[in-house]
């Protein structure tokens, strides 16, 4: 059974710092998600990683992936309030999209 | 990008009742919709993969005659609580993929928030 943790479950930082959530998985897999929730609301697509080694950026976020580690991280550079919400991680080892979520971490910014 | 909708955004009903929620895919054909469902404060667990013309394949621990799930057309998918106990209150949200065009992304609607009373 595959199994998704994410530390830290829950992150309160300062603007302005750094700061870097991991997503460790239990399975083989060379397909991870990162997404975002804010309260209340569905998810919203932040990053998608295919490939061994694979980096993406996105504004002040950067997400990669190290398939052999079966480790992925969100790293979070200069936080602003704006970017507080639950972060998950999602793995897919079958290849078609049936993906197992993270236990999420939220993150609060603190002005 | 894609465009997923759930209707209704907020259900409140009696237990007993069945509520039925419906998962829309706006310009894109969905081979295939998840359903998920997410407790307050934890993460989504998938309940079942619904293909378009075929039965839904319901995860393990998912009461399929509980949760009725129907993928009619490749942009209509319903998932009905029947019988709906206080325990069913969760979020519920759906996601669809299209394999026709082939996408690495499953776009996720808002979400429904079922309360029973």
């Amino acid at each position: 059974e595959l199994k998704v943790e994410q530390n830290p479950l829950f992150l309160s930082m300062q603007e302005g710092k750094n700061y870097t959530i991991y997503c460790n998985y239990s399975t083989t897999s060379d397909r991870l998600y990162w997404y975002r929730q804010d309260p209340g609301k569905s998810l919203e697509s932040l990053f998608v990683l295919l490939s061994n080694g694979a980096v993406k950026q996105e504004g002040r976020l950067m997400a990669s992936l190290d398939t052999k580690a079966r480790l992925s991280t969100l790293h979070i550079t200069a936080a602003v309030h704006d970017l507080s919400a639950t972060y998950f991680c999602a793995v897919d080892i079958l290849g078609y999209q049936k993906v197992t979520f993270g236990t999420g971490t939220k993150l609060q910014v603190i002005p | 990008g894609a465009v997923v909708s759930q209707h209704p955004s907020w259900v409140i009903c009696k237990s007993g009742t069945s509520v039925k929620i419906e998962c829309r895919s706006l310009d894109f054909q969905a081979t295939t919709m998840f359903w998920y469902r997410q407790f307050p404060k934890q993460s989504l667990m998938l309940m079942a993969t619904s293909n378009e013309g075929s039965k839904a394949t319901y995860e393990q621990g998912v009461e399929k005659d509980k949760f009725l799930i129907n993928h009619a057309s490749l942009t209509l998918s319903t998932l009905t609580v029947t019988s709906a106990h206080p325990e069913d209150s969760s979020f519920y949200i759906c996601s669809a993929i299209s394999r026709l065009v082939g996408t690495d992304t499953q776009y996720f609607g808002p979400g429904t928030r079922l309360t029973v009373l």
